[in-house]
């Protein structure tokens, strides 16, 4: 089955800096990669998406990029805000719908 | 946007007793639904694959006699956790696909099960 990590585990940043959380995944009939915020208590919200025919996409201060040689995908996050402390998921999906999701990212952005 | 919706979410229940967690898409249809479990600070774990009209499709390691699973409309998944042990003790969290065959996941806002 598809297997996904993601690195790192935390990360605290300054306020207005940026931040990059890195993922790979083992399973190339996967073409589909969303990354989730996730607040204590609630349900994961989508925050951007990729799809495997496209290289970069880019939503304001969030980007996602996705290297299909090399199986991984990274999200960043530029002019970092408090509120954007969370916890982060990437997660790989096939047509079949069903995602498996990488470990998480404690994200920390410190005033 | 698509809206999926759980009941309860919360609930504290006795162990041995069994506890029946409701997942409904509220403005569309889904033919696949899917239950994930999170245990505190870790990841979604996808349980189980929900078929409308059809029996549901376990992962590897996920007892199907205990989390029962039952897709009975369009519209509504329930997954009944049996004989509930405080093991059992997490978030349940539904997901349905935005349209059929688009991966694209709407999540439920989950439901936290506390078995004592």
């Amino acid at each position: 089955g598809e297997n996904v990590e993601q690195h790192p585990s935390t990360l605290s940043v300054q306020e207005g800096d940026s931040a990059v959380i890195k993922c790979t995944y083992s399973d190339s009939a996967s073409n589909y990669f969303p990354w989730y915020k996730q607040e204590l208590g609630k349900r994961p919200q989508l925050i951007i998406d990729i799809r495997s025919n496209v290289g970069e996409k880019k939503d304001q201060r969030i980007a996602v990029t996705l290297n299909k040689t090399a199986k991984h995908f990274s999200l960043h996050i530029t002019e970092t805000q408090p509120e954007d402390s969370a916890v982060y998921f990437c997660a790989a999906s096939t047509n079949a719908g069903k995602s498996t999701f990488g470990d998480g990212t404690t994200l920390t952005v410190k005033p | 946007g698509a809206v999926v919706s759980q009941h309860p979410s919360r609930v504290i229940c006795k162990s041995g007793t069994s506890v029946k967690i409701e997942c409904r898409s509220l403005d569309f249809q889904a033919t696949t639904m899917f239950w994930y479990r999170q245990f505190p600070k870790q990841s979604l774990m996808l349980m189980a694959t929900s078929n409308e009209g059809s029996k549901a499709t376990y992962e590897q390691g996920v007892e199907k006699d205990k989390f029962l699973i039952n897709h009975a409309s369009l519209t509504l998944s329930t997954l009944t956790v049996t004989s509930a042990h405080p093991e059992d003790s997490s978030f349940y969290i539904c997901s349905a696909p935005t349209r059929q065959g688009n991966n694209e996941q709407f999540f439920g806002p989950g439901t936290r099960l506390t078995v004592l």
